[in-house]
């Protein structure tokens, strides 16, 4: 079946602590995408990537990091997690830039 | 101003009416629209894609871009309360991709 993986789906941590989201695909797709979705200010982009070993930032890159060691995954990396990131997070693929998303189940966060 | 805004919505619309959801954009060269519906508590799914000016249909739903106005719309014809969901209009470019905050539509049955 074709489908975008997230891991773990629901977490919940401490300021500070180091964590990281997993994603997964596995449509053999070019580009891959993370969002974080907020009551009343919707879906915004945090990082894509076009390629491996290509990555861009999105609108709210801030206190985010992100790798594409391969064409399938697209981990997330919250260094030193704030209350402010408490979010929901959702990765997406897509077989080129500019096409159509297809979204993982999402990935709800809590950082206390 | 916003990239891409929505109708604020919420939209209520009883079952087996037309809904109506407007989307403008900022970017004149965006070159490609889509439509998800996402239901509460679940991720975004493609519902509408279109790449040229006019009207795209497919089944009960009808996409509408017009570049020259920067507008894009969703119809649903035929509404039932299984479309009751939100809807968000994506505009991509060059690999950013911009959402609306979405309209919330209910259909009543």
């Amino acid at each position: 079946e074709a489908q975008v993986t997230q891991n773990p789906r629901y977490l919940i941590t401490v300021t500070g602590k180091k964590l990281t989201v997993t994603c997964s695909q596995n449509m053999n797709h070019e580009y891959m995408s993370w969002y974080r979705q907020d009551p009343g200010l919707g879906l915004r982009q945090i990082y894509y990537s076009m390629n491996v070993e290509v990555t861009d930032k999105g609108d709210v890159p801030e206190g985010y990091k992100v790798s594409r060691k391969e064409k399938r995954n697209f981990p997330l990396i919250l260094e030193s997690p704030s209350p402010n990131q408490t979010s929901l997070y959702f990765c997406a693929s897509s077989p080129g830039r500019d096409y159509e998303q297809y979204f993982g189940p999402g990935t709800r966060l809590t950082v206390t | 101003q916003k990239e891409v805004e929505q109708n604020s919505g919420p939209l209520s619309v009883p079952e087996g009416a037309i809904a109506s959801l407007n989307c403008t954009y900022s970017d004149r060269g965006s070159q490609s629209f889509f439509w998800y519906r996402q239901y509460s508590g679940k991720s975004p799914e493609l519902i509408m894609f279109i790449y040229s000016n006019g009207d795209k249909e497919d089944g009960r739903f009808t996409a509408q871009l017009n570049k020259a106005s920067q507008y894009v719309s969703l119809l649903i014809r035929d509404s039932q309360p299984s479309d009751s969901a939100t809807y968000l209009c994506a505009v991509p470019n060059a690999g950013k991709s911009t959402f609306g905050d979405g309209t919330t539509l209910t259909v009543k049955p």
